[in-house]
């Protein structure tokens, strides 16, 4: 079974903090995603990954960075946090273009900035 | 730009009763469909993911069919339990590898 953990489940940061999200997948998969879910808005893409050291801008970076130095670590970084990025975050990964493209997410890190 | 819409938003029905969940997305130039499941304050489980050149896909009370040419999805679940309350997902994955989503359905089912 494929596993994508995130290092924390709830996470409680003040404003300008620097906060990091991590996400780990053991199936060695290419792709890693990061989105945001908000109640009425969905859920959005910030960024994601199809390889080491590769990444793209999603829907709604502005705020977010993200790093990827080893294949199975996806982080992302919030520079200095502030309060509409309080949020539910999600981390995603899958296989490359020509496979199957299925996402398998994560159980999701619950910001709350204060 | 790609936009997926699921009506309705929430939907409250009798245990025992089949149902039907719909997904509709305005360009057909997708690479494949899934569906999700959500629990509260939790992660997505993926349940069903379909081709573009598939157009169905089955996992026991659950079946899900793809019209590309319409748009369209429907999620069908039979027998529907208590268990199966959630909110539902439906995302297209367009060529760039990125998943557009819907806002989902919340489906409450009544004992």
């Amino acid at each position: 079974d494929v596993k994508v953990t995130q290092s924390s489940r709830y996470l409680v940061k003040r404003t300008g903090e620097k906060v990091f999200l991590e996400c780990v997948q053991d199936m060695d998969h290419e792709n890693m995603f990061w989105y945001r879910q908000d109640p009425g808005l969905g859920l959005r893409l910030i960024y994601f990954s199809y390889d080491v050291k590769m990444k793209e801008k999603g829907d709604i970076p502005e705020g977010y960075s993200v790093s990827r130095e080893k294949k199975e670590r996806f982080s992302l970084i919030l520079e200095s946090a502030s309060t509409n990025q309080t949020s539910m975050y999600l981390c995603a990964s899958s296989l490359p273009r020509g496979f199957s493209y299925e996402q398998y997410f994560g159980p999701g890190t619950r910001l709350t900035v204060t | 730009k790609q936009e997926v819409t699921q009506i309705p938003a929430a939907l409250s029905v009798p245990e025992g009763e089949n149902l039907v969940l719909n997904c509709s997305f305005t360009d057909s130039a997708i690479y494949n469909l899934q569906w999700f499941r959500q629990d509260p304050g939790k992660g997505l489980t993926s349940l069903l993911l379909i081709q573009s050149s598939q157009r169905e896909q089955t996992s026991g009370r659950l079946n899900a069919s793809l019209d590309k040419s319409s748009g369209r999805s429907t999620l069908y679940i039979a027998a529907s339990q208590p268990g199966d309350s959630a909110t539902y997902l439906c995302a297209v994955t367009g060529a760039n590898s990125k998943l557009t989503f819907g806002k989902g359905i919340t489906l409450s089912v009544r004992p």
